[in-house]
């Protein structure tokens, strides 16, 4: 079945760091490609989505790019403030199949230090 | 737009009790979802509706869960006898069928302990 690998469980860095959070994927066509940011007591709330039609996604300063190659999609941030400090989801969805079930990876907890 | 919103946010049982979640979600979506997202994981589907509909339950454990959407709008998840594998936190999540019906919209969730 489909699924998503994220290797990093906790990040910690210090304000205006560079983040890269790992996310790979495994599926059997080419998937819809989201990151979803999870802050304590919430629900977790769309960052950025990403299909093969545009290959990367920005928002709020972060981006990602879909690599067919590498079956990759890492988040990566050029400068972290403590606000980012929040766990990070990479999710895949296979539009073939029209039933739009989110498969997630098992999240990155990232802590920014200021 | 009012998000989705999940009730209650907070509950804490003996094994054995029952308890239910209810969910509102997002006026007009079509599609609402359940998740289990135990501590310190991703979460994971139990159960999807389109309208009033079952879509897919295969990931609910049918033996003690439930879940229903009568009129197509809220819904309502039900633990009939809670086990401490239940612990997590439970997300309702909701979405518009169209142009972006991929993106689902999270609600706080219920956290569920189970003593």
């Amino acid at each position: 079945g489909d699924s998503v690998t994220q290797k990093q469980g906790q990040v910690t860095l210090s304000e205006d760091d560079f983040l890269f959070i790992n996310c790979t994927y495994s599926t059997t066509t080419y998937p819809t490609l989201f990151w979803y940011v999870q802050y304590p007591g919430q629900g977790p709330q769309l960052l950025l989505k990403v299909t093969t039609a545009n290959n990367k996604g920005i928002s709020r300063g972060f981006e990602a790019t879909y690599d067919k190659g590498t079956t990759s999609f890492h988040l990566q941030k050029a400068s972290v403030q403590e606000s980012d400090s929040a766990v990070y989801f990479c999710a895949l969805v296979d539009p073939n199949t029209g039933n739009y079930k989110y498969v997630f990876g098992a999240g990155t907890r990232l802590k920014v230090i200021a | 737009e009012a998000g989705v919103t999940q009730s209650p946010r907070y509950a804490v049982l003996q094994e054995g009790q029952a308890v239910s979640f209810w969910c509102d979600p997002i006026s007009g979506h079509d599609t609402l979802y359940w998740y289990q997202q135990p501590r310190d994981q991703g979460p994971q589907l139990l159960v999807y509706f389109r309208d009033e509909a079952v879509i897919d339950n295969s990931q609910l454990p049918s033996d003690r869960f439930s879940a229903v959407r009568p009129k197509g709008t809220n819904s309502t998840l039900k633990i009939q006898s809670a086990k401490q594998g239940d612990t997590a936190t439970y997300l309702c999540a909701s979405s518009l069928l169209g142009i972006n019906q991929d993106t689902q919209y999270f609600g706080p969730g219920t956290r569920l302990l189970v003593l």
